[in-house]
């Protein structure tokens, strides 16, 4: 079974900082996804960022980018820029590549809560 | 619609009590996922339908937990003789494919008192 790691509880960044928040998964699959996803008080998740493990480039989408490393198995996300609406709870995920039902369900780690300094 | 809708998005319940919890997809979705929020956790997995059909139930905690999509569009969770350990938001989310990007409702915040 895949597990999803996130240590960090919390962090705190300024406002226009830079801020990187860490997960480590663990898998014994070649073939996978990842993704961060944002969950302010609203409850509605939404996806930050994607990345396809067969890609050796890192993704980016404006002000976010990841660090994938793929044989240390870790995949950190990079705000840049940070802003007062990016204050939420950010939910590192995994999902298989296989192509059946019970697969494609999000794996999600514990989460870490992000406070934006005005 | 425009979006995933979950009602209610509060419920209180009496222990004991059973509920019954809905989730509207996008129009057209075939995918739709139902995760379980224990507070200050991450969502996790319960159970997973393409159309009609129910195809993973592994997650759901106990056979008092019953998820059902009758028609391929709307989904309802159906938790009997709630506890106190069901209190968390319950998520349901749906894609239009089993590997695209799935959307998210708003969730319904389960308390059992």
């Amino acid at each position: 079974a895949q597990t999803v790691t996130q240590s960090q509880p919390e962090m705190s960044v300024q406002e226009a900082e830079t801020v990187t928040l860490s997960c480590t998964y663990d898998t014994s699959e070649s073939d996978y996804y990842l993704f961060w996803y944002k969950q302010p008080p609203s409850r509605q998740m939404i996806l930050v960022i994607r990345q396809e493990a067969y890609k050796q480039q890192n993704a980016t989408e404006n002000r976010f980018s990841v660090n994938f490393q793929k044989a240390a198995k870790s995949f950190s996300l990079k705000i840049s820029d940070s802003q007062l609406g990016d204050a939420a709870m950010y939910f590192c995920a995994y999902r298989s590549y296989l192509n059946t039902g019970a697969n494609s369900k999000l794996t999600f780690g514990k989460g870490i809560t992000l406070s934006v300094r005005p | 619609g425009a979006g995933v809708s979950q009602s209610p998005r509060y419920k209180v319940a009496k222990r004991g009590q059973d509920v019954a919890l809905r989730c509207d997809p996008i129009s057209g979705h075939v995918s739709l996922f139902w995760y379980q929020q224990a507070l200050g956790q991450g969502p996790e997995f319960l159970t997973y339908f393409q159309n009609e059909a129910q195809l993973d139930k592994s997650g759901l905690p106990s056979d008092r937990f019953f998820a059902e999509r009758p028609e391929g569009s709307v989904s309802t969770l159906k938790i009997q003789r709630t506890q106190q350990e069901d209190s968390a938001v319950y998520l349901c989310a749906s894609s239009l494919q089993l590997y695209t990007e799935a959307f998210f409702g708003q969730g319904t915040r389960l308390t059992v008192v």
